[in-house]
């Protein structure tokens, strides 16, 4: 079965810090997909990378980077020089190949509450 | 693009009354999702449609718990009879369905039962 960890309950860090928000997944599969979700208090939720098993190549976009381990089946997300429009609760999510290959449900951590601080 | 559209953002209702919760994804996409989210289980997976087919909805809680999706453009969550339990924000998702694509979310519906 799919499972998907994320530690860190809250974070709190003053703005301009570089924060790290940790994911750890378990899977049986060899194919699969990682992604991280936003929600910002307003509470809809908001795509921010999608990875899939084959692809261990770091990525980066602005201040987000994406550090992807499969040896230590992690997916760490961190945001650099980080501002107060960051704030928000960050979620990881798991996704396999189903039998018939077509889309499956995105399994979920129970996310990370960011709150950055002026 | 409209994106995903739920209705209604916000139902409040008394235990034993039955809810319906409705969605409409984007246009071309063929998986749809209903997600559950609450404090203590976080987000959910209920069930989910491929091409207006039910998947997998090992999700639902009960037999209070009814999806349909009658056609592309449209589907309902239905719960009868409600209970407190049952309050939640209520999210629909939709993707293109090919190879686990990227799911857009709704804004949600959040429910309380009374």
């Amino acid at each position: 079965a799919q499972k998907v960890t994320q530690a860190q309950t809250e974070i709190s860090v003053v703005e301009k810090e570089d924060v790290t928000l940790d994911c750890v997944y378990e899977t049986r599969d060899t194919t699969y997909y990682l992604f991280w979700y936003k929600q910002p208090p307003s509470g809809e939720l908001v795509f921010l990378i999608r990875r899939n098993s084959f692809d261990e190549q770091n990525e980066i976009s602005g201040r987000y980077s994406w550090n992807f381990q499969k040896s230590t089946s992690s997916f760490n997300f961190t945001i650099t020089a980080s501002q107060v429009v960051d704030s928000a609760v960050y979620f990881c999510a798991l996704s396999e190949v189903n039998s018939g290959g077509g889309a499956d449900g995105l399994t979920f951590g129970k996310g990370t509450h960011l709150i950055i601080q002026p | 693009d409209a994106g995903v559209i739920q209705s209604p953002r916000h139902e409040v209702t008394e235990m034993g009354q039955e809810v319906t919760l409705r969605c409409k994804p984007i246009s071309g996409h063929n998986s749809l999702f209903w997600y559950r989210q609450t404090m203590m289980r976080g987000l959910e997976l209920l069930i989910y449609f491929n091409n207006n087919v039910p998947i997998d909805d090992s999700g639902m809680p009960e037999d209070r718990f009814s999806a349909k999706m009658p056609n592309a453009s449209f589907s309902t969550l239905k719960i009868q009879p409600s209970e407190p339990r049952d309050s939640a924000v209520y999210f629909c998702a939709s993707s293109r369905g090919a190879t686990n694509e990227k799911l857009f979310f709704g804004s949600g519906t959040q429910l309380s039962v009374l």
